[in-house]
């Protein structure tokens, strides 16, 4: 069975800051990660996913997440926030044969 | 631009009452899903559908059913609504298998009082 664990429920961090958000995942087969952002009062949407091949992901707004197997670890990272930021992010895990699992979700704050 | 839409933002109901959800999308995706999501326990899969007619439980199905009679609608039942249920409800649509992105409405939040 998959699962996967999201080590802060809510990371402060100061505007301009750089932030890394944790996630970790357990699977016995090749995997499928996600991260996804949900801004206040919307729904979930894509930031960037990781599927085969490079294992440094590029995504939306300037955001990027590293794949490590050995690691079991799927970090998302950004140089330098935004107030926009703010949101709650999550991380998510599938196989070809299993369907998504999402993490708890972590909140980042961003602070002025 | 794709859109999945939910047909009310916010819902309040009484312990008791029979509750539709419905979810439609746009884009002409095979799967569609139904999480609900609570602070602290992130998004919970309730029901899924890879196909009109076809329906899977999720991890959290009990108190709840699914309708999907076209492709592109995929209703949420609560047949007998109850305060633990009260929670954010969100759908989602997906082209292919696992490895596709899931696209989400905006969400409907359900009081049941």
């Amino acid at each position: 069975a998959q699962s996967v664990t999201q080590l802060d429920s809510q990371v402060p961090v100061f505007e301009e800051a750089p932030v890394e958000l944790r996630c970790n995942y357990s699977s016995s087969v090749s995997v499928y990660l996600f991260w996804y952002v949900q801004y206040p009062n919307q729904g979930l949407q894509l930031l960037l996913k990781y599927l085969s091949g490079s294992t440094l992901v590029k995504g939306i707004n300037g955001f990027e997440a590293e794949f490590n197997k050995s690691q079991t670890s799927f970090h998302l990272r950004k140089p330098s926030v935004h107030i926009s930021d703010t949101a709650e992010y999550f991380c998510a895990v599938s196989s070809r044969d299993d369907k998504i699992i999402f993490g708890k979700g972590t909140r980042l704050h961003i602070l002025p | 631009d794709v859109k999945v839409t939910q047909s009310s933002r916010y819902l309040v109901k009484r312990t008791g009452e029979k509750v539709f959800l419905e979810c439609v999308q746009d884009m002409d995706h095979e799967n569609m899903f139904w999480y609900r999501q609570d602070p602290g326990l992130g998004l919970r899969l309730i029901y899924f559908s890879y196909d009109v007619k076809m329906k899977e439980k999720g991890d959290i199905p009990e108190g709840y059913s699914v309708s999907r009679e076209k492709k592109e609608r995929f209703s949420l039942i609560l047949e007998s609504a109850s305060t633990n249920q009260t929670s954010m409800y969100l759908c989602a649509s997906s082209l292919g298998p696992a490895g596709d992105t899931q696209y989400f409405g905006p969400g409907t939040r359900l009081t049941v009082l």
